[in-house]
């Protein structure tokens, strides 16, 4: 199964700790996007990036949340300093092409389930 | 502000009838429109989508109907059946927003054997 892979799969950390969220693409896609969805809210864009770049990062938190996609390796969203609020299910979609055409699909992973205390 | 709204939280259907789900948006530049379905514990998947110079699109039990001057978009499930008790979430792109999607809420769909 070539699908998107993320893990963990669940997350618990106490306040002030750090979460490291890793998602894999699809095999061949280099497109990643990062989503939250917040209880009872739908899926909120947070962050597109391509290898070694990121190209939108609009709806990322300006502090504590960074995101990277190495040349190697899988994409990590990162929450420093983690608050209640940041209690989440993050969804990572990759895609084959740039969401340019618009006809291009992206694909979800299974999704890390945050819980802080 | 909610550009895409799904103003339905939940359906609840009949093994065999009809399932209509609604959608409403309010950024006219939104040019292209997709549902996902997506069952707990998963990540949503792709199910149907449309552009804005297609009013209709089909796909096996699965249509979507876009009325741009309503700015209202519905999926239609016929016949529904069990295996389709999901989340489906309404999105919508833009070419001047590369195309990622603003989702919708999400409508709980139940369909009774």
């Amino acid at each position: 199964n070539a699908g998107v892979m993320q893990n963990p799969r669940h997350l618990v950390r106490r306040r002030g700790q750090e979460a490291r969220l890793r998602c894999s693409p699809m095999k061949g896609h280099s497109h990643v996007y990062w989503y939250r969805q917040l209880p009872e809210e739908g899926l909120k864009f947070m962050v597109y990036l391509q290898k070694e770049n990121i190209i939108d990062e609009s709806g990322m938190p300006k502090e504590r949340f960074s995101a990277e996609f190495p040349k190697e390796g899988p994409s990590i969203l990162r929450i420093q300093q983690v608050v209640r609020g940041d209690s989440a299910a993050y969804f990572c979609a990759s895609s084959l092409t740039r969401q340019g055409s618009g006809t291009d699909t992206q694909y979800f992973g299974p999704g890390t389930r945050l819980t802080v205390l | 502000d909610q550009q895409v709204k799904q103003n339905s939280p939940s359906l609840s259907v009949q093994e065999g009838r009809i399932s209509i789900l609604n959608c409403d948006y309010t950024n006219s530049m939104f040019d292209y429109f997709l549902w996902y379905k997506k069952y707990p514990a998963e990540g949503p998947t792709f199910l149907i989508s449309i552009s804005s110079i297609k009013d209709k699109n089909e796909d096996g039990r699965f249509t979507v109907f876009l009325n741009k001057s309503a700015k209202h978009l519905s999926l239609h499930i016929v016949p529904s059946q069990p295996g389709d008790s999901a989340v489906y979430f309404c999105a919508a792109s833009a070419a001047g927003g590369s195309y990622i999607p603003t989702f919708g809420r999400g409508t709980s769909l139940i369909v009774h054997p």
